[in-house]
């Protein structure tokens, strides 16, 4: 079945520093890759995606390219900030009605 | 727009007990669903609604009932709570086409002890 695998956290950066989270995914077909962000005390909401090979999803000045040759879907920023402190979900949409998530990856940015 | 709403914010119940968590949409969103998420495990799909009086079951729907009678809403019911229930919870809603852009709820956070 589909699945999707995040690095482990927490990741811990200073403000400023580059950020690279790393997602890659299992699926058959062709599925749309999506990052999803938790701030404190909310629920998720989308921060980007990508429906087909090779597009670059981008917002907020966080950016991933959907590579199917590495089945990857890593998410960067060059300069983070401490309000990107989050968790952060790699997830997968495939033909069907569902979305498959990661684990989740917590970021936390010092000033 | 209020978007999804989930009510209540928190909740403590006893093992045995019964409750409904609630969620409303007022996008006029088709698809609904129910995720908890557990440390270290992501979201899990427990039960999702493409429309008004269609349900299946996720990832993990043992121990929840749910129903669709009307669009905005999908309430999840505990039959009998047990401690492996406690978790955050929440509900989701998305449209058509783009139905994997999905709007989250704030969540329910019960503890069942």
């Amino acid at each position: 079945g589909d699945s999707v695998t995040q690095m482990e956290g927490p990741v811990t950066l200073s403000e400023e520093a580059f950020l690279t989270i790393n997602c890659t995914y299992t699926a058959t077909g062709y599925p749309s890759l999506f990052w999803y962000v938790q701030y404190p005390g909310e629920g998720l909401q989308l921060l980007l995606k990508a429906t087909k090979a090779d597009d670059k999803g981008s917002n907020k000045g966080f950016e991933a390219t959907y590579r199917k040759e590495t089945t990857s879907f890593h998410l960067e920023k060059g300069s983070v900030q401490v309000s990107d402190s989050a968790v952060y979900f790699c997830a997968l949409g495939s033909s069907g009605d569902k979305l498959t998530f990661g684990t989740g990856t917590r970021l936390a940015v010092r000033p | 727009n209020a978007g999804v709403t989930q009510t209540p914010k928190f909740q403590v119940l006893k093992t045995g007990q019964s409750m409904t968590l609630q969620c409303a949409q007022d996008m006029n969103h088709e698809y609904m669903s129910w995720y908890r998420q557990d440390p270290g495990m992501g979201l899990r799909l427990i039960h999702y609604s493409v429309g008004a009086g269609i349900t299946d079951q996720g990832e993990v729907p043992n121990g929840y009932n749910v129903s669709r009678s009307t669009t905005e809403d999908f309430p999840l019911r505990l039959l009998s709570a047990a401690p492996s229930q406690t978790s955050v919870y929440f509900c989701a809603s998305s449209q058509g086409e783009t139905k994997n852009i999905q709007y989250f709820g704030a969540g329910t956070r019960l503890s069942v002890l």
